[in-house]
């Protein structure tokens, strides 16, 4: 079955110090990728999308930056953090395949990060 | 633009009574339409999605939804609201082709009154 993991869960880092939160999909190939930022009561923004690898689309101007190394791995990452990046950051997948589970997004548990 | 509106922030309902959370959407075409559920902490679950067909979807926890076309609404129902329904919601929506980008409303947080 199909798994997909985050880390870490939790992350309390400096203002101007870097980041890198990780991504990891298992049980599928070629899946679709996708990074959310989620702050309160903005809902879900998505700010990443990949559908292969070195395969980036950016949606939001940022100082945060994404890549993919791999097909399963998606990473996020930022140089020197601000204090509005803070928020809890969701990783999910989407199968490019048929099936029932196509064109479903499923999502990984999350990775709060804090900036003080 | 591509949008999704959540308009209740929101609800309150007592344990036992019925609750319908609504989803507008603004999209070129019928877009693929889902509904998701988060608990505190947690990534979103998946309760139902429309894709095509009959336009009364079923939902695992009980929960359905109903497509207006001519009302571009997705409107999530349930008829008896349970303590453990306490959660954020969120209606989503992607298009049927090309990049597969999913847009999500601000989410609707139901507080379930015992």
């Amino acid at each position: 079955s199909q798994t997909i993991h985050q880390w870490p869960a939790t992350l309390v880092q400096p203002v101007g110090s870097p980041l890198s939160l990780e991504c990891t999909v298992e049980g599928t190939s070629n899946p679709n990728l996708y990074w959310y930022r989620q702050a309160a009561g903005r809902g879900l923004q998505l700010l990443f999308y990949s559908v292969g690898i070195g395969q980036i689309s950016s949606e939001v101007p940022q100082n945060l930056s994404a890549s993919r190394p791999q097909d399963r791995q998606f990473i996020l990452s930022s140089k020197k953090l601000l204090l509005s990046d803070s928020g809890f950051y969701l990783c999910a997948w989407r199968t490019s395949g048929g099936g029932s589970g196509a064109n479903v997004l499923t999502f990984g548990a999350g990775s709060r990060l804090t900036v003080l | 633009a591509q949008s999704v509106t959540q308009p209740d922030i929101h609800i309150t309902v007592s344990e036992g009574a019925s609750l319908e959370l609504r989803c507008n959407y603004s999209y070129g075409a019928t877009p693929y339409l889902f509904w998701y559920v988060q608990s505190p902490g947690q990534g979103l679950q998946l309760l139902l999605k429309y894709f095509s067909g009959d336009t009364l979807v079923q939902g695992i926890k009980g929960f359905e939804a109903e497509f207006k076309r001519s009302q571009s609404s997705f409107n999530l129902r349930k008829p008896s609201v349970h303590w453990s329904d306490a959660a954020e919601y969120f209606c989503a929506v992607v298009g049927l082709s090309g990049t597969y980008k999913y847009i999500f409303g601000t989410g609707t947080r139901l507080k379930v009154l015992a």
